[in-house]
């Protein structure tokens, strides 16, 4: 079967950093994603990662190691609107998108 | 318009109703996609469609259906709600197929008694 491992909920404090870790087991691989949720809203896109390594982008970056099965989203300088949920995706042989759950981050001041 | 857009915003219905939400995307985009999504469950795929006048079944099609007559609309239907049809329901559009990024509209919250 399909799988996207992501922790349910973290807590982190304002100004600090935190990372955010996904695991899979997909039939095959073609990409992973991570999108930003707020309650109550729409996901929104934040990074997309195909080649192995570290992309930044501002103060969020997104790190992916194909051989592990695993990736990470790393939040720096972190802000109270950062609290949201933020969801693993890949998209597998099929180039059909698998979930994760989503890891709630709560940030307290 | 710009983007995507769903209605209704947020819906009470009866058991056994036939219930259709709708979704239009201003973005000329080709895939659009029907999500639903659970507490503690990953956003889970009911339908999609490549291009306009095609159709494709995703994880939990069942009690669902989808028509994509243009580019811009995207309407899914319940034929007779039940209880386990509660939840929230995204729609989605994405320039094209696969490793596209997509997008979302604000989504539909659907509550069936």
């Amino acid at each position: 079967g399909q799988n996207i491992d992501q922790p349910t909920e973290m807590t982190a404090t304002e100004g600090a950093i935190v990372q955010i870790n996904c695991t899979y087991q997909t039939s095959g691989f073609n990409g992973l994603f991570w999108y930003q949720q707020h309650a109550g809203e729409a996901p929104t896109f934040l990074s997309y990662n195909v080649l192995d390594g570290l992309e930044e982008k501002g103060r969020f970056s997104s790190f992916l190691s194909r051989s592990k099965g695993y990736s990470y989203l790393l939040l720096k300088e972190l802000q109270m609107k950062d609290s949201a949920s933020y969801l693993c995706a890949v998209v597998d042989s099929n180039y059909q998108l698998i979930w994760g759950a989503g890891t709630k981050l709560i940030i307290k001041p | 318009i710009a983007g995507i857009t769903q209605a209704p915003t947020s819906q009470i219905l009866a058991a056994g109703r036939r219930m259709t939400l709708r979704c239009t995307q201003d973005m000329r985009h080709n895939a659009m996609y029907w999500y639903r999504q659970d507490l503690g469950l990953g956003l889970r795929l009911i339908h999609y469609s490549n291009t306009a006048g095609t159709t494709g079944k995703g994880e939990v099609p069942d009690g669902y259906s989808v028509s994509r007559a243009n580019t811009d609309d995207f309407p899914l239907t319940l034929a007779s709600a039940v209880p386990s049809q509660t939840s929230v329901y995204f729609c989605a559009s994405s320039p094209g197929e696969g490793t596209d990024t997509q997008y979302f509209g604000p989504g539909t919250r659907l509550t069936v008694l």
